[in-house]
């Protein structure tokens, strides 16, 4: 079994409704992150968590909000989603502090019509 | 802030050809840099990273990467493409300095590995 694991791997939604992505991980890492990977822009942070009371925002987190359920669960919600939300989206996680070394799940791609 | 730098957004060399994918970063102080890669339909994994000490870093696969501070780059290299190693290149970094630092990801680089 994946050590990060997202579901669902592919959605597809129209615009307007509430999407969630879930991840769960057993690395026992602390420190989760959603990133958005979009064709020749590369992979860009919308949030990240150091522990369940710690969130903050990424470079694009407009549109977007977290929870952190448990220090193995993190979701993504797009409130109501638009078109330019399509993308693929991925879950890391990393043991702190900056080793820069990112566990990531196999992603989840999301389409909105 | 950070930035790297990936030339070229599509590689493509026959099998048994040297494989060079060019990363340059932007930084007055030496950051750490990672190489990651992303095969079809997976997400990313670590191929190697440079933190400090030998600039000479190898990593899975038969890769390896130089970090060159003088030519701000750190550039990926295979002696030998195998079929296998069609995937996604990304370069990255994070600043060498105290705090929560982003690793920052350049733009990615697709090989192609021709018969």
């Amino acid at each position: 079994d994946a050590d990060v694991t997202q579901t669902p791997r592919n959605r597809i939604t129209k615009t307007g409704k509430r999407i969630m992505l879930e991840c769960s991980q057993t690395k026992g890492h602390d420190r989760m992150y959603w990133y958005r990977q979009d064709p020749g822009l590369g992979l860009r942070l919308i949030y990240y968590s150091f522990d369940v009371k710690d969130i903050n925002k990424g470079e694009i987190s407009d549109g977007y909000s977290v929870s952190r359920q448990a220090q193995a669960k993190f979701s993504l919600s797009l409130e109501s989603a638009i078109p330019n939300q399509t993308a693929l989206y991925f879950c890391a996680t990393s043991v702190g502090p900056n080793t820069g070394e990112l566990f990531f799940g196999e992603g989840s791609r999301l389409t909105v019509l | 802030a950070q930035s790297v730098t990936q030339l070229g957004s599509h590689v493509s060399v026959s099998e048994g050809a040297l494989v060079l994918l060019r990363c340059n970063y932007s930084s007055s102080v030496p950051p750490y840099l990672f190489w990651y890669v992303q095969y079809p339909n997976q997400g990313l994994q670590l191929l190697l990273k440079y933190t400090t000490g030998a600039t000479l870093v190898k990593g899975i696969n038969g890769f390896e990467a130089e970090f060159k501070k003088s030519e701000t780059s750190f550039h990926l290299t295979k002696p030998s493409a195998h079929m296998s190693d069609a995937a996604e290149y990304f370069c990255a970094v994070i600043p060498n300095s105290g705090g929560y630092q982003k690793v920052t990801f350049g733009t990615g680089t697709k090989l192609q590995v021709i018969p």
